[in-house]
């Protein structure tokens, strides 16, 4: 089954320490990216990833980093995490193309509390 | 950046009526998609539509896009409980994977 898995699906930390969130997809796409989402706010990219070791920033990188060492995985870290990243976070996938568009699968989504 | 704005950002209906969202968006897209969003879970997506397309059909959604007032709207018809969910517009303007979201619009199907 295609799929895009997130853990933990759950997480409440402390503020300062630092957390990783998985992200693999089994589809083979080149596209990678994570969103976070906030009331009113709606879904703002946070970083994506075109291919293996290539990444770049989104809308809203302060305070995460990621990686893409390969193709399958794309993790978030949060290195000291703070109350402001408190959210609800989703890793996408999607293989971009001209003749097939980027219709993105999204994980299951990972709810984040920092206190 | 947020490129679309949807309209209502709310909406209650009936089972059985249809229900109409509209997005708005800024530049230039190659095409537009929408997702559907059940309370706190992944987005799901439904159905993409390319710039050089009108309308598009997938059972009982009917996409719509007019590249010159840069608007979409997506018509669920005779809707039912099970479609209580938000949706949300997003547009491709590059290919390259990249979406941009609208903020979404929040359907209660009332049974």
């Amino acid at each position: 089954e295609a799929q895009v898995t997130q853990n933990p699906r759950y997480l409440i930390t402390v503020t300062g320490k630092k957390l990783t969130v998985t992200c693999s997809q089994n589809m083979n796409h080149e596209y990678m990216s994570w969103y976070r989402q906030d009331p009113g706010l709606g879904l703002r990219q946070i970083y994506y990833s075109m291919n293996v070791e290539v990444t770049d920033k989104g809308d809203v990188p302060e305070g995460y980093k990621v990686s893409r060492k390969e193709k399958r995985n794309f993790p978030l870290i949060l290195e000291s995490p703070s109350p402001n990243q408190t959210s609800l976070y989703f890793c996408a996938s999607s293989s971009p193309g001209v003749s097939r568009g980027t219709e993105a699968f999204f994980g299951q989504g990972t709810r984040l509390t920092v206190v | 950046s947020q490129q679309g704005e949807e309209d209502p950002q709310a909406l209650s209906i009936q089972e059985g009526e249809n229900a109409t969202m509209n997005c708005s968006y800024k530049t230039s897209i190659n095409n537009l998609q929408w997702y559907r969003q059940n309370s706190g879970r992944g987005l799901v997506h439904l159905i993409l539509i390319r710039s050089n397309e009108r309308e598009k059909h997938s059972g009982r959604l009917r996409v719509t896009l007019d590249t010159s007032k840069k608007s979409s709207s997506l018509l669920i018809t005779a809707s039912r409980a099970a479609d209580t969910a938000s949706y949300f517009c997003a547009t491709d303007s590059s290919n390259t994977g990249k979406l941009i979201f609208g903020q979404g619009t929040t359907l209660q199907v009332k049974p």
